[in-house]
């Protein structure tokens, strides 16, 4: 069974310029978590989808983030404008529908590292 | 507000030695805990989880951790490393009711010396 993954695994733009990151999770994941690190510091929550809808997007930064996950399956991040301090490494996570509150495992992508330069 | 401290950014450590790699939390209602390992060029992988029951946790690779509720420590601990364990280590925790986001720490680098 393929894992999360993510493309690109690295991206180079200069401030000002726009760019995609795209997120496919395990397959039937209904579960779909966007998170940063910014070098040298904790990994951060970014947002949660439950199928397509936005369950907790408290951890987005500001307006110049959009996330989508239409029809439910693969996610998108958009960053624009892009600024020096989105530099990071994006990560994202699946998991399957909670059920009687159980925490199911996140399975974690590589990740995408952003250089805004 | 949940908070997750790895008070330990890198930890050297001699191959066939013993490690521990701490983490404390801090938290007004119950959380689960979590340790991820990140092994260079890799994602995050799960090395162990404490969601209820028995304190003392057992993981991959011969790694286990134990909940210390008093002390809100989850410590994690391998009685020998080998080289393959050189990555960096993450504790995280998330609350028990449902909400599922994790809240990690800022990470401990753990290099073998063979």
């Amino acid at each position: 069974e393929a894992g999360v993954t993510q493309f690109p695994s690295h991206s180079v733009i200069e401030k000002g310029q726009t760019v995609t990151l795209r997120c496919d999770p395990i397959s039937g994941h209904d579960n779909l978590y966007w998170y940063r690190r910014v070098m040298g510091k904790e990994i951060k929550f970014l947002l949660h989808f439950v199928k397509e809808s936005k369950q907790d997007e408290s951890g987005m930064p500001n307006n110049r983030f959009l996330a989508e996950r239409t029809g439910g399956t693969y996610s998108t991040l958009k960053v624009q404008p892009a600024e020096l301090e989105d530099s990071g490494v994006y990560f994202c996570a699946s998991s399957q529908e909670l059920s009687g509150g159980k925490n199911n495992e996140q399975f974690f992508g590589p990740g995408t590292r952003l250089t805004v330069l | 507000a949940q908070s997750v401290t790895q008070l330990d950014s890198q930890v050297p450590v001699f191959e066939e030695a013993p490690v521990e790699l701490r983490c404390n939390y801090s938290s007004s209602v119950s959380v689960y805990l979590f340790w991820y390992v990140q092994y260079p060029n890799q994602g995050l992988q799960l090395l162990l989880k404490y969601l209820s029951g028995s304190t003392l946790v057992k993981g991959i690779n011969g790694f286990e951790a134990e909940f210390n509720k008093s002390q809100t420590s989850f410590h994690l601990r391998k009685p020998s490393v080998h080289i393959s364990d050189t990555a960096e280590y993450f504790c995280a925790v998330s609350f028990s009711f449902g909400n599922e986001k994790l809240t990690f720490g800022t990470g401990t680098r753990l290099t073998i010396i063979p």
